[in-house]
């Protein structure tokens, strides 16, 4: 079965714009998580989608918003990009419940300038 | 404030002898673990995962070890290989999210 994919894998963007990055996960999940990696950090938990509704929320700033639709496809939306912004961004799609197996998709490479 | 964590960013090691991986975490709600590798340009892929009632469970070429007293969990891969060569990453689970620690780079020499 085809794995998670995210769109576009790599984007670069001036200070101020801002940035929509998609999630489509696995066939049959419904919830769509979102990290954030940076040298040193590790991947920072951004929140997590299901069925349409945010489920958990990480410690980012109001700029990063996200939205689920109705076929689980998930959007990431940055708004008034910061320099500090410029990170691999991952999703991971998992069924939601108890069952723990998140799958990543291999990210989009965000360089802001 | 870091939850999980991964003190060592590098380890080398010779193929063929272990590779002993360390994670410790301070959140007591946390009750699955899991182990993550990652290679660069890739998404990080699942290795193997504990449950907070098991202290060990093996897969193969790999073990993961819980002591929950200590807050420690380490990942032993025996006999180690070239392909071995990635960051892994820990990640502890409470009824909200997964967290994950920051890394280690671990190099196996030939």
């Amino acid at each position: 079965k085809a794995g998670v994919t995210q769109t576009p894998r790599y984007l670069i963007k001036t200070r101020g714009q801002q940035v929509t990055l998609s999630c489509s996960p696995i066939s049959g999940h419904r919830s769509v998580s979102w990290y954030q990696q940076t040298p040193g950090q590790g991947l920072q938990f951004l929140f997590e989608y299901f069925s349409e509704t945010q489920r958990n929320k990480g410690n980012f700033p109001g700029r990063f918003s996200g939205r689920q639709f109705s076929n689980s496809r998930s959007e990431m939306n940055v708004s008034t990009l910061e320099l500090g912004d410029s990170a691999l961004y991952l999703c991971a799609s998992s069924l939601g419940t108890e069952d723990y197996g998140y799958t990543f998709g291999s990210g989009t490479r965000l360089t802001v300038v | 404030d870091q939850q999980v964590k991964q003190n060592s960013p590098s380890l080398s090691v010779q193929e063929g002898r272990i590779s002993i991986l360390n994670c410790d975490y301070t959140n007591s709600m946390f009750d699955y673990f899991l182990w993550y590798k990652k290679y660069p340009a890739e998404g990080p892929t699942f290795l193997i995962s504990i449950s907070s009632i098991k202290d060990k469970n093996e897969d193969g070429r790999f073990t993961v070890f819980l002591n929950k007293s200590a807050k420690h969990l380490s990942l032993h891969i025996v006999p180690s290989q070239p392909g071995d060569s990635a960051v892994y990453f820990c990640a502890a689970k409470d009824w909200e999210k997964l967290t994950f620690g920051t890394g280690t780079r671990l190099t196996i020499i030939p």
